[in-house]
């Protein structure tokens, strides 16, 4: 069965350095997304991608983030300079007929 | 109540037992979606309501809808160890989008 998948699983980094988190789709889907996830909190929703541009993005996607689909199979997350509060997981997810397939997360830990 | 917001937050039963979780939304929807997520783990998509649908079923999950109120649930019968996960619902905004708006989650343990 096709799936999500995300790399890395977990990376600790320190406050202020560049994180990139990568996920790969599925590979028919055309819509794509990022959410994320504060320990302990709900599943918040940070960006969607479309036609290798952004659709739609939320408060929490403020400058430091960007996204982009560099080789029509990678869709990268990138943090550009991280602060302790962007710790959680961030999860990636693909759509197809309405349904969302996310990946298992990269867990993020800023020190 | 916040948009897909849960009760019980957490909920602990035997096995075999049934397993009834709500979650109330605020806004009109298109569709409305249940997710499971185990521990440290990704997001699994249950089941979707459509909000013209006023029950489904899936397996051993039942979902209604309830638009007038604004509610849902989520019933999982003769519930299993392997159920013991969080459970999450999730709307769509009315938006034609992917985005979700999700819930804080309901814990539940189902003991052996």
């Amino acid at each position: 069965e096709p799936e999500v998948t995300q790399t890395p699983s977990h990376q600790v980094t320190q406050m202020g350095q560049e994180v990139i988190l990568r996920c790969v789709p599925i590979s028919n889907h055309l819509y794509f997304y990022w959410y994320r996830q504060i320990l302990g909190q709900k599943v918040e929703f940070l960006v969607s991608f479309y036609n290798n541009e952004i659709s739609e993005k939320s408060e929490i996607f403020d400058d430091q983030f960007s996204v982009e689909r560099p080789d029509g199979s990678n869709f990268t997350l990138k943090i550009r300079s991280t602060k302790l509060e962007d710790s959680a997981m961030y999860f990636c997810a693909s759509e197809g007929a309405r349904e969302l397939f996310f990946g298992e997360g990269s867990r993020l830990t800023v020190l | 109540s916040q948009q897909g917001e849960e009760d019980p937050q957490a909920l602990s039963i035997q096995e075999g037992e049934n397993a009834t979780m709500n979650c109330s939304y605020k806004t009109s929807i298109n569709n409305l979606q249940w997710y499971r997520q185990n521990s440290g783990r990704g997001l699994v998509h249950l089941i979707l309501i459509r909000s013209n649908e006023r029950e489904k079923h899936s397996g051993r999950l039942r979902v209604t809808l309830d638009t007038s109120k604004k509610s849902s649930s989520l019933l999982i019968t003769a519930s299993r160890a392997a159920d013991t996960a969080s459970y999450f619902c999730a709307t769509d905004g009315s938006s034609n989008t992917g985005k979700l708006i999700f819930g804080q989650g309901t814990t539940l343990q189902v003991k052996p």
